[in-house]
């Protein structure tokens, strides 16, 4: 069964202390995995979608890499902006399977 | 452009009654897809439409709950007998296509809650 895992489930920075989120999963014949930013009162808004391990794609601060287990998010000197719950998830088949989220939280 | 839109934006209903949740995609995303958040945890996709057609209604809750797309645009989730359990957010997207691997762009969902 497909399954994605992301840790920790809450992450509180200070302004400008750069840091990872994890995003394991498994799943047979990964077609393409995607990282979301989810606003409290929000649905998700895209961010990333990586396809093969070794791809990396930047936006901003927010830095998505991946291999055949895992992805991180890296967010170098985070904002207060970017405060948010960030989501993992995979596609396989047609479906996509959702992390249960990591909360992030950035003190000015 | 537009992005996608969900009517209405909350509902509270009795327990037992029925409910009509809309989602209006993106102007011609073939794709459409619907997902439930509960306070706290993860989306649980519920049903994808291709155009029309929905082949795979296995992550539907119970028989309760319906889906149904017309002209490969809007598309209506009914919970019919409606329980407290059902209360939760209730999230559209829609993306280009089904093959490939194309994102989702979410709506800013339904909050359902049942008393």
């Amino acid at each position: 069964e497909d399954q994605v895992t992301q840790s920790p489930e809450a992450l509180r920075l200070q302004e400008g202390e750069s840091s990872s989120l994890n995003c394991s999963y498994t799943v047979s014949g990964l077609r393409g995995l995607f990282w979301y930013r989810q606003d409290p009162g929000k649905g998700p808004e895209f961010l990333f979608t990586l396809y093969s391990a070794g791809e990396e794609k930047e936006k901003e601060r927010l830095k998505a890499t991946l291999t055949k287990k895992e992805s991180f998010l890296h967010i170098t000197a985070p904002k207060p902006e970017d405060s948010a719950t960030y989501l993992c998830a995979v596609q396989a088949g047609y479906d996509m399977r959702f992390g249960a989220g990591t909360r992030l939280t950035v003190k000015p | 452009g537009a992005g996608v839109s969900q009517s209405p934006s909350n509902k509270v209903t009795e327990k037992g009654k029925d409910v009509e949740l809309r989602c209006d995609p993106i102007s011609g995303h073939t794709a459409l897809y619907w997902y439930r958040q509960s306070l706290g945890q993860g989306l649980e996709f519920l049903i994808y439409f291709q155009g029309n057609s929905a082949p795979d209604k296995s992550g539907l809750p119970s028989d309760r709950f319906s889906a149904e797309r017309t002209g490969g645009s809007v598309s209506t989730l009914t919970i019919q007998r409606t329980q407290q359990e059902d209360s939760a957010v209730y999230l559209c997207a829609s993306s280009l296509s089904i093959t490939g691997s194309y994102e989702q762009y979410f709506g800013p969902g339904t909050r359902l809650t049942v008393t």
